[in-house]
């Protein structure tokens, strides 16, 4: 079943704006990571957060972890075109052992960028 | 070339054949895992591997077949291709004593089951 679930499923921005997704989770986590995929290639990693962090920032994005909500958000902010693309959450158990590098991903928000 | 690729990167077959598609890595990861991505489900993972001759089923194993005799390569069979099969099949791979737990990701194969 999926541990992660986005929200919205698609947004449609103007170039300049502020874009946000949320993730939500079900079970406890060491970490969460946010993943991007443009159309037709592989999955590329964006950003890192740890259980016990709230907030990070990488360039123009910020996240935010809220782990009593088991919820995240990824804000990129001043949108560009090349910003669109698939952006997905990825998360992995609290448990040690052979399976502990496995990542549960969620469906995705497709991210639209006009120009 | 350095890094994860797959191949091939299209493949049409036909319902009931045997389809093997190929992962490689030049990092030495010890960490390999099989995803497929299908519309409306996200990435589910297959098998993963945490090592040459240890491999362990993910969410969805059933209908395919992994190995992994070296460490760079990690093939996926679909022993019997069914047209519920037809995704994209995505190899990843990770060091293993990474705290950072980063998966670096192949381009993907289409894969098309008539």
């Amino acid at each position: 079943s999926q541990q992660g679930e986005e929200d919205p499923q698609a947004l449609s921005i103007q170039e300049g704006e502020n874009a946000t997704m949320n993730c939500s989770y079900k079970t406890s986590i060491n970490n969460l990571q946010w993943y991007r995929q443009n159309s037709g290639r592989g999955l590329v990693h964006l950003i890192l957060i740890r259980s016990n962090e709230r907030e990070k920032h990488s360039g123009r994005l910020r996240v935010t972890l809220d782990t009593s909500k088991k919820s995240s958000s990824l804000l990129i902010t001043a949108s560009r075109a090349a910003d669109t693309a698939s952006y997905f959450c990825a998360t992995d158990r609290s448990y040690s052992g052979a399976g502990s590098y496995q990542l549960t991903f969620g469906k995705g928000t497709k991210l639209s960028v006009i120009p | 070339d350095a890094g994860i690729t797959q191949s091939p990167r299209y493949k049409i077959t036909e319902t009931g054949r045997q389809v093997t598609l190929m992962c490689h890595q030049t990092w030495s990861h010890s960490y390999m895992f099989w995803y497929r991505q299908d519309l409306g489900h996200g990435l589910r993972l297959i098998y993963y591997s945490a090592a040459a001759d240890i491999t362990d089923k993910g969410e969805v194993p059933d209908g395919y077949v992994v190995s992994r005799s070296k460490t760079e390569n990690f093939p996926l069979t679909l022993e019997s291709a069914t047209r519920s099969q037809t995704s994209v099949y995505f190899c990843a791979s990770i060091t293993a004593g990474s705290s950072y737990n980063e998966q670096f990701f192949g381009p993907g194969t289409r894969l098309t089951v008539l």
